[in-house]
């Protein structure tokens, strides 16, 4: 699976938009690009994947570049309960290595 | 609430001990993943079963095994269990069908394990 790599942390005032990065040069054809966020020391919680195409669902929007060499998680109005540690995963088949994610916190 | 259900949900044991940690996976999902999550660190990914075979292997020690029985619960065996071994340990499922796309994992609460 490639890797990836994430600003270790980042602030976001409540209601706006928060935009977290993800670089992952080492993507394959067929590698998926997957988010996952970590509320304290609660399990994972799945947010949002894509291969190609944006995405969005009732979460979040993602937002990957034509060259797929990164991509970016948008939570759209973000509340306080979004303060977490997000995670960017590429997968296709076998190890899901989680890296250190972003820790993001939502100020008042 | 994931589906995934984890027992027990706090350990508490000393250096040399054995332990088990049990995973009940979402109705209907075959494949169960376990991950380690040491103080202040990422998800250490260990080890995937689908549908009762090994799958995939990481970074799991000798000192631990795993298997996944025919109702598709899953355990995670501890043994000669070191101070470092102190840990929040996740089991995740996923659908996982032939053919499917890899999909999303869906994490149970964790069982913290804490080695005296």
């Amino acid at each position: 699976d490639a890797k990836t790599t994430q600003p270790p942390s980042m602030d976001c005032a409540e209601g706006r938009a928060a935009n977290l990065p993800c670089n992952h040069s080492t993507i394959s054809g067929n590698e998926y690009v997957y988010w996952y966020r970590q509320i304290h020391s609660q399990g994972p919680q799945y947010i949002i994947h894509g291969l190609k195409n944006n995405e969005t669902n009732e979460m979040a929007s993602l937002i990957i570049t034509e060259d797929r060499k990164s991509s970016t998680l948008i939570l759209p109005h973000a509340t306080l309960r979004d303060t977490a540690v997000y995670y960017c995963i590429v997968l296709n088949a076998g190890k899901s290595t989680f890296g250190d994610g972003t820790t993001l916190t939502v100020k008042p | 609430d994931s589906g995934v259900t984890q027992t027990p949900k706090h350990l508490i044991t000393a250096t040399g001990q054995r332990v088990t940690l049990r995973c009940s996976p979402r109705s209907g999902d075959l494949s169960v993943y376990w991950y380690q999550q040491s103080l202040d660190q990422g998800l250490q990914f260990l080890i995937q079963y689908y549908n009762g075979e090994e799958r995939a292997k990481g970074n799991i020690l000798e000192r631990f095994s795993a298997q996944q029985f025919p109702d598709l619960h899953s355990e995670l065996n501890l043994s000669s269990l070191e101070l470092g071994d102190s840990a929040l340990y996740f089991c995740a499922s996923s659908v996982d069908y032939p053919g499917l796309v890899r999909d999303e994992q869906f994490f149970g609460p964790g069982t913290r394990l804490t080695v005296l």
